[in-house]
């Protein structure tokens, strides 16, 4: 069964729009972490953010903010004001523990394209 | 954020050769590394889990034989496609876990390799 499930393949968005990439997953752990990368054509992945399961308070960092609305098991990334060099693909992950020894998986990714 | 580096960083090689791909944990010890491959355009699949001083742990559907993984020291972990075959040509990337920050996840920049 997929876990991570990111049903936006491509998305246009214009400069300095705010834009949302969708994530939800499918757990029966209590503890787990969810994350958000970004791997530009380079191909190194960036972390983006985090957002542990017991956190109360949404993650944000900088332009990034996870939208983490637990009951429905969603983990929506929002970045706000979008760069030019924000156009990358996106990834959703999650580990399915607390502990950073534990693998990660990741859903099929969206990739983001910033109009001038 | 902790380093982590791949060697090398692309390679090329001739069908039935054997490669070999080193993943450092530059700044802390990782007691754990995955190793992911990346086809072109689509997610990274997790295709084992090493803990150092013991044997890998592979997902399904991944060749033990095909894909040797050692993990030799805290510091290093290899990857090696045995008898390479154009069809293992891939992006593979790795990852270090085990540190303090359960928050974070480091990613090598990747190796591509093509089998020719």
């Amino acid at each position: 069964a997929q876990k991570i499930t990111q049903t936006q393949p491509g998305m246009f968005v214009q400069e300095k729009e705010a834009v949302t990439l969708d994530c939800t997953y499918d757990t029966s752990d209590q503890s787990y972490g969810l994350f958000w990368y970004k791997q530009p054509s380079s191909g190194e992945m960036i972390f983006l953010i985090y957002q542990g399961s017991y956190d109360e308070q949404n993650a944000t960092e900088g332009r990034y903010s996870l939208n983490f609305q637990k009951a429905r098991k969603s983990a929506n990334l929002v970045i706000s004001a979008s760069q030019l060099g924000d156009s990358a693909m996106y990834f959703c992950a999650m580990r399915e523990s607390y502990s950073s020894a534990s693998k990660i998986i990741f859903g099929s990714g969206t990739r983001l394209s910033i109009r001038p | 954020g902790a380093v982590v580096s791949q060697h090398p960083s692309r390679v090329i090689c001739k069908s039935g050769t054997s490669v070999k791909i080193e993943c450092r944990s530059l700044d802390f010890q990782a007691t754990t590394m995955f190793w992911y491959r990346q086809f072109p355009k689509k997610s990274l699949m997790l295709m084992a889990t090493s803990n150092e001083g013991s044997k890998a742990t592979y997902e399904q559907g991944v060749e033990k034989d095909k894909f040797l993984i050692n993990h030799a020291s805290l510091t290093l972990s290899t990857l090696t496609v045995t008898s390479a075959h154009p069809e293992d040509s891939s992006f593979y990337i790795c990852s270090a876990g085990g540190g303090m920050k359960v928050n974070e996840q480091f990613f090598g920049p990747g190796t591509r390799l093509t089998v020719l």
